[in-house]
C-alpha cells in the first residue's frame, strides 16, 4: 500500500520564526490532506491540495504531485501553532496518514 | 454546518465488556469514516459507508468490531468483549459527495481506556 512519510518528527521553534514541515508519500494520489491536531485530539483542517500552492494566512502548503511531496509552511510562528501536523492522502476513497511533526513553539 | 459529532467524548471500561460509539455527520454528507488513533501514531483507517452501505473495512477491524449506519445518517460502532490494546482514540470523519476525493471533516474523536 501507499507509505507516507513525514519530516521532521518533532521540531521546537522559538516565536516568530519560520519553518516547513515535508510531507513524502510512495505512490500517485488523488489528493492530499493537511491537518492541525490540537493538544485535545481534533484533527483541524489545514488544506486540501492535490497540486499546486494554496495560502491561508500564515500558512502555505505546497504539492508537487509528479514528485510525490507535499511541503507546509508556517511563518512568523505563534505558541497557538503548537501540536501534530499530519498530512494524508486520499488512495481509494480513504485517507493514509504519514506519523506526524510534533512542533513545539516557545514564546 | 454544526461539524461532526461523537459521543460519548471519553469512555473508560473494564476489559470484557462491550462499548458503543456513536457519530452523526455533517448533514447531508453521503460518506462516514471510522478510524483509530493510537498514542504517537497517525489515525489509521478502519470502515467507510457510502449512506447506508459500508463498502470496505480495514483488516484492523476484528470480529469483535462492528459498524452500522442504518438510515443511512449517524453511525455506530460497537467493540465487543473489549481488551486492553483497544484503548485508543475514535475518530469519525464525513464528506460531503460520492467521489471519494473530497475533503473528510473529522469530528473531536471518543477517547477509549480499556482498564
Amino acid at each position: 500500500g501507499i507509505q507516507v512519510e513525514q519530516s521532521p518528527p518533532d521540531l521546537i521553534l522559538q516565536e516568530g520564526a519560520n519553518s516547513t514541515l515535508r510531507c513524502n508519500f510512495s505512490d500517485s494520489v488523488n489528493n492530499l490532506q493537511w491537518f492541525h491536531q490540537n493538544p485535545w485530539g481534533q484533527l483541524i483542517n489545514l488544506f486540501y491540495i492535490p497540486s499546486g500552492t494554496k495560502q491561508n494566512g500564515r500558512l502555505s502548503a505546497t504539492t508537487v504531485a509528479t514528485e510525490r511531496y507535499s511541503l507546509l509552511y508556517i511563518s512568523s510562528s505563534q505558541t497557538t501553532d503548537s501540536g501534530v501536523y499530519f498530512c494524508a492522502v486520499h488512495a481509494l476513497g480513504k485517507l493514509i496518514f504519514g506519523q506526524g511533526t510534533t512542533l513545539q513553539v516557545k514564546p | 454546518d454544526t461539524g461532526v459529532s461523537q459521543n460519548p467524548r471519553h469512555k473508560i471500561t473494564k476489559r470484557g465488556q462491550n462499548v458503543t460509539f456513536r457519530c452523526d455527520p455533517i448533514s447531508e454528507h453521503n460518506r462516514l469514516y471510522w478510524y483509530r488513533q493510537t498514542l504517537g501514531q497517525g489515525p489509521e483507517f478502519l470502515t467507510y459507508f457510502q449512506n447506508e452501505a459500508q463498502l470496505e473495512k480495514s483488516r484492523l477491524l476484528s470480529d469483535r468490531f462492528s459498524a452500522e449506519r442504518p438510515k443511512g445518517s449517524f453511525s455506530t460502532l460497537e467493540i465487543q468483549r473489549t481488551e486492553q490494546g483497544d484503548s485508543a482514540m475514535y475518530l469519525c470523519a464525513s464528506s460531503p459527495s460520492s467521489g471519494g476525493k473530497e475533503t473528510q471533516y473529522f469530528g473531536p474523536g471518543t477517547r477509549l481506556l480499556v482498564l
